[in-house]
């Protein structure tokens, strides 16, 4: 396994358009997280799953935002309507969560920047 | 709330100690992070400590924590130019939900 990938690396998108990114975790995995950076800014959580269940969604995620992981495998972000403010990098992100003493880890793709125009 | 805040920027020489600064809000953190990003890669786990430690060595990393004042540090012991990168401090706010900080540029001088 290679690591957390993400598809496409960048995508140039007028506005109004919808666009889907995917994401594929590590295969062993169980947590998967979505990211946004806005340039000289961290990582701005937006969502996460444990397996299939989405547990928590920000409230950055506006209802133009949706994401699934529908077989607890690879997870897809997609944006609706897209407006200038939504061109970032969305990162992928994928952790183990056992009953045993874990540190959290989280396991970044590259990202998927958006630049809508 | 959940807030991170860390300095935006350190210029050091090579060779010399960089000591890097955050504070966090949250006192329920299990985890206190410090994560690394190069120029067009993604983050990476540079190291992390226990909430009911002080301080942590690592080769030349050393990260200190002062849970009273929710203050993380890191130190990198002789600079090297390779470690130029945005360090991102972050905390996990329970349930392994991380937040991060805006990040702090890392320029080292040769």
């Amino acid at each position: 396994d290679t690591g957390v990938s993400q598809d496409p690396r960048h995508k140039i998108t007028k506005r109004g358009q919808n666009v889907t990114f995917r994401c594929d975790p590590i295969s062993e995995h169980n947590r998967l997280y979505w990211y946004r950076q806005t340039l000289g800014q961290g990582p701005e959580f937006l969502t996460y799953f444990q397996n299939e269940a989405q547990l928590e969604k920000s409230r950055l995620l506006s209802d133009r935002f949706s994401a699934e992981r529908p077989k607890g495998s690879f997870s897809t972000l997609e944006i609706q309507r897209t407006e200038q403010g939504d061109s970032a990098m969305y990162l992928c992100a994928s952790s183990l969560l056992t009953g045993r003493l874990i540190t959290g880890e989280l396991f970044f793709g590259e990202g998927s920047r958006l630049t809508v125009l | 709330g959940e807030d991170v805040e860390q300095s935006l920027f350190l210029s050091v020489r090579e060779g010399d100690s960089s000591v890097i600064n955050c504070t966090y809000t949250d006192s329920s953190s299990t985890y206190l992070y410090w994560y690394k990003q190069e120029p067009g890669a993604g983050l990476q786990l540079l190291t992390y400590i226990f909430s009911n430690m002080d301080m942590k060595q690592d080769q030349r990393l050393t990260v200190l924590l002062n849970k009273k004042d929710k203050h993380l540090s890191l130190r990198i012991a002789d600079t090297q130019t390779g470690d130029s990168a945005i360090y991102f401090c972050a905390e996990d706010t329970g349930g392994f939900k991380t937040i991060f900080g805006a990040g702090t540029r890392l320029f080292v001088k040769a």
